[in-house]
């Protein structure tokens, strides 16, 4: 079975730092990945999508996310934290194990300080 | 803007009652899915459908139905509603099918008092 883990609960950097939020996943097919954002009072939103292409993605905002399989991950990245990135993370798996499943981590929040 | 639309957005109402909640896809996603939002509980997986028929079932208690209509729109019936069930309700939606982008709704809040 699928299975998503945030490596963090929270997360803190200063501005213009760079950002790394961890992400591991266990899918016994060729999953999908995602990463979501989701601003205070917000529905979640899409930063960026893997499904087997390269494995460097690059999404919304300057966030960008690479998949190595061999070590199970998906960590999302970014150069220079901005004040207007601090938000809730989700990582998410998507596959065909035991049917059509979509599973989201349990989120990981970013503070950006001043 | 997602494309998904939610009403009502915010909703207040007594232990006991019962409230739909109301979601159109966006155009030509044929899958549905409800999650639920709590402080304490975090994003949880309620239920999908697929053109209509059930898809996926997650920790949807049963005093909560849904059901998605022939024109894809879906409603979430939350009864005997608890203090416990106050949370964002999000609908969301896809193409259908392993891998595709799910799109999320601005949430409907219910609060029960």
């Amino acid at each position: 079975a699928q299975s998503v883990t945030q490596l963090d609960s929270h997360v803190s950097v200063s501005e213009g730092t760079p950002v790394l939020l961890r992400c591991n996943y266990s899918s016994s097919y060729s999953p999908s990945l995602f990463w979501y954002v989701q601003h205070p009072n917000k529905g979640l939103q899409l930063l960026l999508k893997y499904t087997s292409a390269a494995t460097l993605v690059k999404g919304i905002n300057g966030f960008e996310a690479e998949f190595k399989k061999s070590e199970t991950s998906f960590h999302l990245t970014k150069p220079s934290a901005h004040m207007s990135d601090a938000a809730e993370y989700f990582c998410v798996v998507s596959d065909l194990d035991g049917g059509f499943k979509t599973i989201f981590g349990a989120g990981t929040r970013l503070f950006v300080k001043a | 803007d997602s494309g998904v639309t939610q009403t009502p957005k915010h909703l207040i109402t007594a232990t006991g009652q019962r409230v739909t909640l109301r979601c159109s896809p966006r155009s030509g996603d044929l899958s549905v899915y409800w999650y639920q939002q709590s402080l304490d509980q975090g994003l949880q997986f309620l239920i999908q459908y697929y053109n209509g028929e059930e898809r996926a079932k997650g920790n949807i208690l049963e005093r909560f139905s849904a059901q998605q209509f022939p024109d894809l729109h879906s409603e979430l019936n939350l009864s005997s509603l608890e203090l416990g069930d106050s949370a964002l309700y999000f609908c969301a939606s896809s193409v259908g099918g392993q891998g595709n982008t799910i799109y999320f709704g601005e949430g409907s809040w219910l609060t029960v008092v």
